[in-house]
């Protein structure tokens, strides 16, 4: 079974640009998630979504952020512009019926 | 609101010799908790967790972790490290109520083990 795949795993852009990442979670996985993570410390949520729909968005940055998951399956993170500050590891995560969270790999961005 | 403090921000230990990760946390409402491991490059991986009953948890790659209410510590543990499980390793908690979905995480301890 293909675990969560993401991409791109790694992304340089200068600041002000656009960047966006791209997660397909578990087949059969109806919980998707985005997760920050910063050098050196845990991985903070940024936005959950039961199927299609953003059930819990609280600590997305709606200013420069956004997310989508169109159909409930793949999701897609945005950030726009980018700034310095978003340099970091962008996980994606799913869980289906058993509740237990699987990570991808990451996107690692970087912005100059 | 729940917070984890993991003690070390990095172990350094030979193989073969044992290891203990250090977790507390806080939370106003009793909460599930969990390690897992992060290698080089990748995502998270379930080490175990715990639930409910025996407070002591085994998970896989023979670590293992103890449940102390009294001193609201989440422990990790492994007798004898190998080359490895060298990785970064993060404590986490969630709510009762709220299952896997409302993940707190602590800021990881890097265990490193050389020959």
């Amino acid at each position: 079974e293909a675990g969560v795949v993401q991409s791109p795993r790694y992304k340089i852009i200068e600041k002000k640009q656009p960047v966006a990442f791209w997660c397909n979670p578990i087949s059969g996985h109806n919980t998707l998630y985005w997760y920050l993570q910063n050098l050196g410390q845990g991985p903070e949520l940024l936005i959950r979504y039961e199927n299609e729909e953003a059930v819990d968005d609280s600590q997305l940055p709606k200013d420069r952020f956004s997310a989508e998951r169109l159909k409930g399956v793949d999701s897609t993170l945005k950030i726009q512009p980018a700034e310095l500050g978003d340099s970091a590891v962008y996980l994606c995560a799913s869980t289906g019926a058993t509740g237990e969270l699987f990570f991808g790999e990451g996107s690692r961005l970087t912005v100059l | 609101a729940q917070s984890v403090t993991q003690l070390d921000s990095q172990v350094p230990v030979f193989e073969e010799a044992p290891v203990e990760l250090r977790c507390n946390y806080s939370s106003s409402v009793s909460v599930y908790l969990f390690w897992y491991v992060q290698y080089p490059n990748q995502g998270l991986q379930l080490l175990l967790k715990y639930l409910s009953g025996s407070t002591l948890v085994k998970g896989i790659n023979g670590f293992e972790a103890e449940f102390n209410k009294s001193q609201t510590s989440f422990h990790l543990r492994k007798p004898s490290v190998h080359i490895s499980d060298t990785a970064e390793y993060f404590c986490a908690v969630s709510p009762l109520n709220s299952g896997y979905s409302t993940l707190t995480f602590g800021k990881g301890t890097m265990l490193l083990v050389s020959p």
